[in-house]
């Protein structure tokens, strides 16, 4: 199967954490990735995770990646403005292709 | 380096028209992949190409096609356009496309079909 799963909506305060979720279903991805896509824009590439890792940090980024549960989360430390936006988890394999999720849209509150 | 780039961004046409799209990947790669982006079905994988050779086409009627040239540059074709055709298309490159599948996208050219 190629069904990624993510929630639709997050809503955080600006300052504070911010965690997405993500659930995939092929056991074969080696790959899974976070991308941002901002208003009018294509998709920034934030970061990725090879599947035989469980985490991940990238500055003010955390990938969490549980394999036997294929659950996959991506956390923003110090959430501001500017990461308000729409972000997808994605899943690739060796087959040339990702496979994305429906997206997340996270709205930063004051 | 310059990144992924999409020429036109914008485009108006009407149904029955064909629209031909064109992308240049990032320099030294040679993976360039086509995704389709709509509300109702979010990101969908068109087709990939590598070394002009289509590795992969994802689940779309034959109206649908693409070529790659010897540069890596890549255009994509839709012939005879209907109104769900009307959507974001992304662009995508990578040094080579497979395991590491690392795509970095281009901005995307917006069509409208009416």
């Amino acid at each position: 199967g190629e069904d990624v799963e993510q929630s639709l909506f997050l809503s955080v305060r600006e300052g504070d954490s911010s965690v997405i979720n993500c659930t995939y279903t092929d056991s074969s991805s080696t790959y899974l990735y976070w991308y941002k896509q901002e208003p009018g824009a294509g998709l920034q590439l934030l970061t990725y995770i090879f599947s035989n890792m469980d985490m991940k940090q990238d500055q003010r980024l955390t990938v969490l990646l549980n394999k036997k549960d294929k659950h996959l989360s991506l956390r923003i430390a110090d959430t501001q403005t500017g990461d308000s936006a729409i972000y997808f988890c994605a899943e690739g394999r060796n087959d040339y292709k990702l496979s994305f999720g429906a997206g997340t849209t996270v709205t930063v509150r004051a | 380096k310059a990144g992924v780039t999409q020429t036109p961004r914008y485009l108006i046409k009407t149904r029955g028209q064909q629209v031909t799209l064109s992308c240049s990947p990032i320099s030294g790669h040679r993976s360039v992949s086509w995704y389709q982006q709509t509300p109702g079905q979010g990101l969908q994988f068109l087709f990939e190409y590598f070394s002009e050779t289509q590795r992969n086409k994802g689940n779309f009627p034959g109206r649908f096609s693409g070529r790659q040239f010897s540069n890596s540059r890549s255009e994509m074709n839709v012939s005879t356009l209907e109104l769900g055709d009307s959507a974001l298309y992304l662009c995508a490159s990578s040094l080579a496309g497979t395991g590491m599948n690392e795509q970095y996208f281009g901005p995307g050219t917006r069509l409208t079909v009416t």
